[in-house]
């Protein structure tokens, strides 16, 4: 596609409810992160993917939270439980290399509301 | 470790005129990268402008430059000719470790007035 696509947009989930939040990134991208914003705050790393390997998910907070990219191409974030300081947006990323220089391509986020 | 700071919450500007956002930043690395992202209410990142560490020269990006000051880890972002479009939050971020993941500042929020 032409860019990163996320979905859905939107969810509101009742608290212990689980979700699924899809990414889908630019296609050839090799990495991938997923990061979470708080509201009037700036992103926080959550995980990184590269290709199918996840290489780094020391900002996880919890291990209700799991996220796979199994044929390195599509990448879920799933939270389990869910809880009311879950409540942010989820940012997804992709770039094309691995290199610090490397421009990341931004989603419009998944804005999560658990009630 | 890598540390960035934004100090402003909010800052407001004539349409047209020129504005600078601020950005400090601590890190370990010997070389590094330093960005500024728009974030607009549709949420989507944009990147602004990048700067690489070791070159001396200030990036510029069309109405867009940066003020690179490395000894004092000073990296501000000035907008010329300031245009309603570029109300937005302004992140400054720097990528780190292996897997260049980003560490961004607070933000600010820029609002640009008719």
């Amino acid at each position: 596609g032409a860019g990163v696509s996320q979905s859905p947009r939107y969810k509101v989930a009742k608290r212990g409810q689980d979700v699924a939040l899809r990414c889908d990134p630019i296609s050839g991208h090799v990495s991938l992160f997923w990061y979470q914003q708080a509201l009037g705050q700036g992103p926080e790393f959550l995980t990184y993917f590269q290709n199918e390997a996840q290489l780094d998910k020391s900002g996880l907070p919890s291990d209700r939270f799991f996220a796979e990219r199994p044929e390195g191409s599509v990448s879920t974030l799933k939270i389990q439980r869910t809880q009311q300081e879950d409540s942010a947006v989820y940012l997804c990323a992709s770039s094309f290399g691995v290199r610090g220089n490397t421009e990341a391509f931004f989603g419009q986020g998944t804005r999560l509301t658990v009630v | 470790a890598q540390t960035v700071t934004q100090s402003q919450p909010e800052m407001s500007v004539q349409e047209a005129e020129t504005v600078t956002l601020s950005c400090t930043y601590d890190t370990s690395e010997n070389n590094y990268y330093l960005f500024w992202y728009k974030q607009p209410p549709s949420r989507q990142m944009i990147l602004v402008i990048r700067q690489e560490a070791y070159k001396q020269q200030n990036a510029t990006e069309n109405r867009f430059s940066v003020n690179f000051q490395k000894a004092a880890k000073s990296f501000s972002l000035k907008i010329s000719d300031s245009q309603l479009g570029d109300t937005a939050m302004y992140f400054c971020a720097s990528p780190t470790g292996a897997n260049s993941k980003l560490t961004f500042g607070k933000g600010i929020t820029l609002s640009v007035r008719p």
